[in-house]
This record gives C-alpha cells, structure tokens and sequence, in this order.
C-alpha cells in the first residue's frame, strides 16, 4: 500500500531563516506530488505541484520554492522566512494522468516569529 | 480558473440530526471530490462522483453530483461526534493535474 511522510510536525522559525520541508512517498511510481496552504483550518490553496522528477509549476508567485531531487521526494524551501509565511503547510499525491485523487500527509504547523 | 463555493461554512448541531452541505459552481467539472479533515492532519479522501446524478453513499453519508455536473451536495443522517470536522469539496478538469479546493464546511456534532 501507499504512504506519504512528511516532517516535521511542527516547526517553530525565525524571520529571516530557511526553510526546508520535506516529503517521501512510498509503494507507488511517478506520482503527482503537491504542495499546498491551509490558512485558519479552511481551504487549501496549491503552492507547486510537480508531474516529474525535475518538474515543478508554481501556482502562486512567493517567498517559497520547491524541488524533486527523485522520483518520490518533494521539497519546500525558503531562504528567508517572512511572518507572512506561517501556516499549515500539506504535502499531497495522485496517480496523476487522469486521477486526481490526493492522499496527503499529516501536515506541518509553522509558524514565523 | 473554477471558484468552488461550499455552503454553509460553519454548522454546530446535536448528535442525531441530519443535516445536508453544500458545493456549487459556475463551471462544469469532470470530477468532483469530497475530503474530511480534523484538526492538526490532512485531509483524507472520502469519495468521488464523476457523473451527473450520480449518487453514493458511504454508511451514513450520502453524496450527490449534479445532472450538470456543476454542484453536489453531501448529506449525513443521525450524525455523531465522531463526524465531527471540515468537509472539502475539490474539482478538477480533464487534462489537468491540479485540483481546485472550496474553503470548506466546518462541522461540529455535540453529544
């Protein structure tokens, strides 16, 4: 069966730090993989999603980057942490081709003080 | 771009009720999919529909896509604590890869 990790759970970071977020994906080949926001416990709003090692769209121009250094890993990066930038940050994947279907990770609380 | 708006955003009823929310659009999906999410953990697919009038049920939730293919509602009969939580709606298009999120229902069931 398929899993998702993600960490870590929580971060704690100063304004002006990097960032690195990471997440694996286990029992599965070339999936979609997907980052996303979620301010206030509502709705999601997609930062990168990648359909392909080296390949990453971003949705929403920023503070963020992310890579796909292999085939199940997705990372999110910053160089300099704004305030702005805390939330709860999800990692998620797809069959990709015709299914969207996500099945995420628990997620990591950050937050920028 | 679809904008997905979910209805009500906030529902706070007594264990038992039923109680029915919704999803709507402008735009005509492919699919459309239904996640739970609690507090701190990411959301977890409950079902998608793909067809218009397509109904499924999931023990005591039942899930409904539109005969146009551009709202769906999800209803709950006799709901529990345990259904306790945000139900998100999401949407997506032939051809891409993404899928469009509405802000959600926030549920809360009281024993």
């Amino acid at each position: 069966s398929q899993t998702i990790h993600q960490w870590p759970a929580t971060l704690v970071q100063p304004v002006g730090s990097p960032l690195s977020l990471e997440c694996t994906v286990e029992g599965t080949s070339n999936p979609n993989l997907y980052w996303y926001r979620q301010a206030a416990g509502r709705g999601l709003q997609l930062l990168f999603y990648s359909v392909g090692i080296g390949q990453i769209s971003s949705e929403v121009p920023q503070n963020l980057s992310a890579s796909r250094p292999q085939d199940r890993q997705f990372i999110l990066s910053s160089k300099k942490l704004l305030l702005s930038d805390s939330g709860f940050y999800l990692c998620a994947w797809s069959l990709g081709l015709r299914n969207t279907e996500a099945f995420f990770g628990q997620g990591t609380r950050l937050t920028v003080v | 771009t679809q904008l997905l708006e979910q209805s009500p955003q906030f529902l706070s009823i007594q264990e038992g009720e039923n109680l029915t929310v919704y999803c709507n659009s402008s735009s005509v999906f492919s699919s459309l999919q239904w996640y739970r999410q609690e507090p701190g953990e990411g959301p977890v697919l409950l079902v998608t529909v793909v067809t218009g009038g397509e109904v499924k049920k999931l023990k005591r939730l039942t899930f409904q896509f539109g005969d146009a293919r551009k709202d769906s509602s999800l209803h709950i009969t006799a709901a529990q604590p345990g259904d306790t939580g945000l139900y998100l709606c999401a949407a997506s298009n032939v051809g891409y890869s993404t899928l469009t999120f509405g802000k959600g229902t926030m549920l809360l069931v009281s024993p």
